[in-house]
């Protein structure tokens, strides 16, 4: 069964920094694209960031790149998204994706998500 | 990176049929059969119903259907039910720099 499992949101002051993982299960990871996507409270779907599955290939939207990284530790079955210069709009839940066989470009399955409160 | 347009809401009765469109550009819709569909119910995580335009992964209802002409994208639900009500989202690849945009979502209510 896949299974995917995020941690490290909080609190964090505008302009703080923050990492969120995901540890994954129930696939081969390494041969998969991951991708984080966000939803503000009471709003839509934003895609952040994707990785490809040798972890070579990032993509980032453009309200993130310079700030947010995403990675990946493939021997530890982890995605990453390292937060820095954390700002307001930036609060929001965040969802691991897994890519589909064919690709990066849908996401199969989804973690239960972290919210990310940026606030003082 | 401009969100996929979709109604904000619809609404359909039980048995019935219903339509949610997803209108995009000659640079993302258009131009890629990479088109996919998620259902979420309030409080949970988004749930893939649609890839690639037209294919249903398993496990997910033959009720779901989808399709696409030129920009625009539609995802179509047949026989509604009761645990159809939820938000649903379109997704489409839009190249190699804004990679993919969500559309901002549309409520489905059954009535």
């Amino acid at each position: 069964e896949v299974q995917l499992l995020e941690s490290g949101g909080g609190l964090v002051q505008p302009g703080g920094s923050l990492r969120l993982s995901c540890a994954a299960s129930g696939f081969t990871f390494s041969n998969y694209g991951m991708t984080w996507v966000r939803q503000a409270p009471g709003t839509g779907l934003e895609w952040v960031s994707t990785i490809s599955g040798s972890g070579k290939g990032i993509y980032s939207a453009d309200s993130v790149k310079g700030r947010f990284t995403i990675s990946r530790d493939n021997s530890k079955d982890t995605l990453y998204l390292q937060m820095n210069s954390l700002r307001a709009e930036d609060t929001a839940v965040y969802y691991c994706a897994k890519g589909t066989v064919v690709g990066t470009r849908a996401f199969d399955y989804w973690g239960q998500g972290t919210l990310v409160t940026v606030s003082s | 990176q401009s969100a996929l347009t979709q109604p904000a809401s619809v609404s359909g009765s039980p048995g019935q049929s219903i339509t949610i469109s997803c209108t995009g550009t000659s640079s993302d819709v258009g131009n890629y059969n990479f088109v996919s569909w998620y259902q979420q119910h309030p409080g949970k995580a988004p749930k893939l119903m649609i890839s690639e335009v037209t294919k249903r992964p398993s496990g997910v209802s033959n009720r779901f259907s989808g399709s696409k002409s030129g920009n625009t994208a539609s995802l179509t639900i047949s026989g509604l039910q009761a645990e159809d009500e939820a938000d649903y989202y379109c997704c489409s690849h839009a190249g190699r720099t804004t990679f993919v945009v969500f559309g901002g979502g549309t409520k489905l209510t059954v009535l």
